[in-house]
């Protein structure tokens, strides 16, 4: 897979906005760039993904650099739930997920 | 909506026993995906299925086998477990249409090896 990078952590207030950044700057024409998050004690859960255009779903936005070199995904108001791992993955032969690097969200109330 | 069903939940072995882990796809799902986390880390790809067929391969020791039955489930056999296998491990699934779709993860069976 294309290499992420990814900020160890962040703080966020609880209802206010987030963005994740993330980073990858080998991306090829073909890479889709997915969102998963991990909450305590649970198995990943997918989060959103998206190929050159932004994306939105019910919980979250994707916005992609036009470059396609960056990605960021924004939580439009953060909730104590949203507290997790947040990985961004770009997964190639046969769709496995190679997670590492993500970023630990903490939401504070 | 019906989600990834893993069982058992939770499991003890002693070292070199075998265990078998078993994995329901969400129904029409076609692809079967096996991921390990060890405590404090991020999880890794073990195997995957598609159409009952192994499909990728990854950090997979060469004691551990799994396969794909005719109704889409999946099992995880671990021979001769040993300590460094305590972990949880995850199955997922998916619906491949030859595009980056999403896994949908089930909750993990935990595995403790004594």
């Amino acid at each position: 897979d294309a290499k992420t990078t990814q900020p160890n952590s962040m703080e966020s207030n609880e209802e206010e906005p987030v963005h994740l950044p993330c980073n990858h700057s080998t991306i090829s024409g073909t890479d889709y760039i997915h969102w998963y998050r991990q909450l305590p004690s649970q198995g990943p859960e997918y989060v959103i993904h998206g190929l050159t255009s932004n994306v939105n779903n019910r919980m979250a936005s994707l916005a992609i650099a036009e470059d396609r070199k960056s990605s960021t995904l924004i939580l439009h108001r953060a909730t104590l739930r949203d507290a997790a791992v947040y990985y961004c993955i770009l997964p190639k032969t046969g769709n496995m997920l190679t997670f590492g690097g993500g970023t630990r969200l903490m939401v504070k109330p | 909506a019906a989600g990834v069903i893993q069982s058992p939940r939770h499991l003890i072995k002693e070292k070199r026993e075998t265990a078998t882990l078993k994995c329901y796809p969400i129904p029409r799902h076609d692809t079967v995906y096996w991921y390990q986390q060890g405590p404090g880390q991020d999880p890794q790809f073990l195997i995957s299925f598609y159409e009952k067929m192994q499909s990728d391969k990854g950090s997979i020791p060469d004691r551990f086998s799994a396969q794909q039955f005719s109704d889409y489930h999946s099992e995880l056999n671990m021979s001769s477990l040993e300590l460094g296998d305590s972990a949880l491990y995850f199955c997922a699934s998916s619906f491949w249409t030859g595009k980056r779709y999403e896994q949908y993860f089930g909750p993990g069976t935990r595995l403790t090896v004594t």
